[in-house]
This record gives C-alpha cells, sequence and structure tokens, in this order.
C-alpha cells in the first residue's frame, strides 16, 4: 500500500521568511497530493491541493511543486506570518479516493 | 460549500459501553466516507472505507468487530466503538466523497470536526 513521509517534524521560522516541507511517496499510482492545515482540536483544512498531471501550484502565498519521477511534492510558504504556526499534513490519493497521510510538520512562525 | 458533520463532538464513556458517532454530508450526497484516527501529536490514520449500502472495507490491524460501521443512507454514515477500553480514546475524524467538475472529480474530500472521544 502507499507510503508517505513528511520531513520536516519540526520547522520553525521567523516572521517574513520562506518555509518548505517536503513529502515522498511510495505508489506510482497515486494522482492526487492535497495539503492540510491542522489546528489544535480542529479538522484538517486544505490549503492546496495538486494533480498528478500538474508539476506545480500557486496560490497566493502557498504553493505546491510535485516531481513525479523522483515520487516527491513540496509545500512552499513564503512571506510566513505568526497566523501560519499549525500543523501540516501532506497526503497522498490514488485507488479507491482513499487518503494516506504524512505524519505531519509543526510549523511555528516567530514575530 | 460541501459541510460535513459529526455528531457527539465530544463524549466520555465508562469502559465496557458502545458508543456511536454520526457523520453527516449536510448538502451533497456521499456514496463515500473515511473514518480515521488521531492519537495526540500523531498523523491522521485511515481507519476505514464506509460504502453507501454495501459493507465497510477496512484497513489493516483495524477490527471490524469493533469498529462498527453503517452507510445506511447518502448523507449518513455511524462509526460505532463496541466495548470501548481506555486505549480507544481518541480524536475520531469523518470525510466524505464529494464529486464535483465535468467530467467529475473523485478526489476531493470534506471533514467533519471531529469527536473527541474518552474511555475511563
Amino acid at each position: 500500500g502507499e507510503n508517505v513521509e513528511q520531513h520536516p517534524s519540526t520547522l520553525s521560522v521567523q516572521e517574513g521568511d520562506s518555509a518548505v516541507i517536503k513529502c515522498t511517496y511510495s505508489d506510482s499510482a497515486s494522482n492526487y497530493f492535497p495539503w492540510y492545515k491542522q489546528e489544535l482540536g480542529k479538522r484538517p483544512q486544505l490549503i492546496i491541493d495538486i494533480r498528478s498531471n500538474v508539476g506545480e501550484k500557486k496560490d497566493q502565498r502557498i504553493a505546491v511543486t510535485l516531481n513525479k519521477t523522483a515520487k516527491h511534492f513540496s509545500l512552499h510558504i513564503t512571506e510566513t506570518q505568526p497566523e501560519d504556526s499549525a500543523v501540516y499534513f501532506c497526503a497522498a490519493s490514488g485507488g479507491y479516493n482513499k487518503l494516506i497521510f504524512g505524519a505531519g510538520t509543526r510549523l511555528a512562525v516567530h514575530p | 460549500g460541501a459541510v460535513v458533520s459529526q455528531h457527539p463532538s465530544r463524549v466520555i464513556c465508562k469502559s465496557g459501553t458502545s458508543v456511536k458517532i454520526e457523520c453527516r454530508s449536510l448538502d451533497f450526497q456521499a456514496t463515500t466516507m473515511f473514518w480515521y484516527r488521531q492519537f495526540p501529536k500523531q498523523s491522521l490514520m485511515l481507519m476505514a472505507t464506509s460504502n453507501e449500502g454495501s459493507k465497510a472495507t477496512y484497513e489493516q490491524g483495524v477490527e471490524k468487530d469493533k469498529f462498527l460501521i453503517n452507510h445506511a443512507s447518502l448523507t449518513l454514515s455511524t462509526l460505532t466503538v463496541t466495548s470501548a477500553h481506555p486505549e480507544d480514546s481518541s480524536f475520531y475524524i469523518c470525510s466524505a466523497i464529494r464529486t464535483s467538475g465535468n467530467p467529475p472529480i473523485y478526489n476531493e474530500q470534506f471533514f467533519g470536526p471531529g469527536t473527541r472521544l474518552t474511555v475511563l
């Protein structure tokens, strides 16, 4: 089955800096790669996603890149703000629409 | 939008009792729903896929007789934790698939707010 690895587990940046989180997946049949932000005790919120027919997608300060050959995808957050502090999860989905999540990255943005 | 609700949001029960958690898609029909479990400071772990009108598909290592799933309508899936024990204490989250677009996009999942279960 699918396995998703996520790095780093924690990330601390200064406000205004960029943050990058990387994930790798094992199943070459996976074709959908969402990123979620989760605050303590809350549901995961979709922040951006990318499908396997696209190499890059951007939405304001957030971008995701996908390298299908290497089976890895990355989340880029520019001009970080304190409210970006949360836990971020990557996920991969292939057959049967099942989502397999990475272990998560705890991002802390310091003013 | 696509809204998914869960009930209850929080439940405390005694060891040995059963607890039922409901997951509803409020403004769309969902033939497929998913149940996840999340322990503190850990990731979401997929427990099972709930299919309307048929048996749920459980992930490896998840006991189907302990976590009973019923998906009796296109808007409701229920998870029953039977004979709950303290180690079942966790945050349970459901999600629902909504098809969208033309051609349909099947991957989009919408999450419920979660149910925090505490077993004493």
